[in-house]
C-alpha cells in the first residue's frame, strides 16, 4: 500500500523552529518528486514547497522562501520541512504529497500534522 | 501565479442530485487541471487528473471535463458519502495553486 505519514507538528512560539518528516512507504520514493501543502484552520489548502526526485530543482511559495527549507533523503525514503521564523499564519495543518505522473498530480496525501504557532 | 476561482463557493443539494461544480484559471492551463475531494477532518483524495481523467477507484458517477481557462466537475448522482470540499487545484506552474473550495451539504 502507498502511505505518506507526516510527523513533527506540535505548539511552537513565533519567532520559533520545527522541523516537519514524512515517511514513505509502499513505492519507490527515489522516483517522485515530493510537495508539501497547508492548510489552516477552517480555510483553503495553499501549496507550500516542490522538491524534485534529486532535490536539483526546487520551489517554494512567496509566503515562506527564505524561512522554509525542503528537503529529502532518498536513502531513509524521507521528505522534510525545516520551518523557521515561524510566524502566526503558518499555523496549519502541513500535507506532504506525492506528485504524479505528466500532468503532475498529487496522489496519495498523507494525513496531516499540525503545526500551532502561538504565545 | 495563476489563479483558480470555483463556483459557487457552497452548495445544498439532496441525494439524486446532479452537481455541477466551475473552476476558472487566470490563464490558460492547458489540460493541467485536477479535482480533490476532502471531508472533514481527512486529508484530501484525488479524484480526476489532467482534467477528465478518472482516478482509479473513484466512482464513476464523478466526471470532469474542460480544457484551457475553463473546467467542470460533475457528481451525476449525489450520493450520501459525496458530501464533501471539493478543490480544484491547477499543475501547469508553481505555485501550485488550489481553488478556494466548494462545499457541498445535504439540503
Amino acid at each position: 500500500e502507498v502511505q505518506l505519514v507526516e510527523s513533527g507538528g506540535g505548539l511552537v512560539q513565533p519567532g520559533g523552529s520545527l522541523r516537519l518528516s514524512c515517511a514513505a512507504s509502499g513505492f519507490t520514493f527515489s522516483s517522485y518528486s515530493m510537495n508539501w501543502v497547508r492548510q489552516a484552520p477552517g480555510k483553503g489548502l495553499e501549496w507550500v514547497s516542490y522538491i524534485s526526485t534529486s532535490s536539483s530543482t526546487i520551489y517554494y511559495a512567496d509566503s515562506v522562501r527564505g524561512r522554509f527549507t525542503i528537503s529529502r533523503d532518498n536513502a531513509k525514503n524521507s521528505l522534510y520541512l525545516q520551518m523557521n521564523s515561524l510566524r502566526d499564519e503558518d499555523t496549519a495543518v502541513y500535507y506532504c504529497a506525492r506528485q504524479v505522473g505528466y500532468y503532475k498530480w498529487f496522489d496519495p496525501w498523507g494525513q496531516g500534522t499540525l503545526v500551532t504557532v502561538s504565545s | 501565479d495563476i489563479q483558480m476561482t470555483q463556483s459557487p463557493s457552497s452548495l445544498s443539494a439532496s441525494v439524486g442530485d446532479r452537481v455541477t461544480i466551475t473552476c476558472r484559471a487566470s490563464q490558460s492551463i492547458d489540460n493541467y487541471l485536477n479535482w480533490y475531494q476532502q471531508k472533514t477532518g481527512k486529508a484530501p483524495q484525488l479524484l480526476i487528473y489532467a482534467a477528465s481523467s478518472l482516478q482509479s477507484g473513484v466512482p464513476s458517477r464523478f466526471s470532469g471535463s474542460g480544457s484551457g481557462t475553463d473546467f467542470t466537475l460533475t457528481i451525476s448522482s449525489l450520493q450520501p458519502e459525496d458530501f464533501a470540499t471539493y478543490y480544484c487545484q491547477q499543475s501547469y506552474s508553481t505555485p501550485f495553486t488550489f481553488g478556494p473550495g466548494t462545499k457541498v451539504d445535504i439540503k
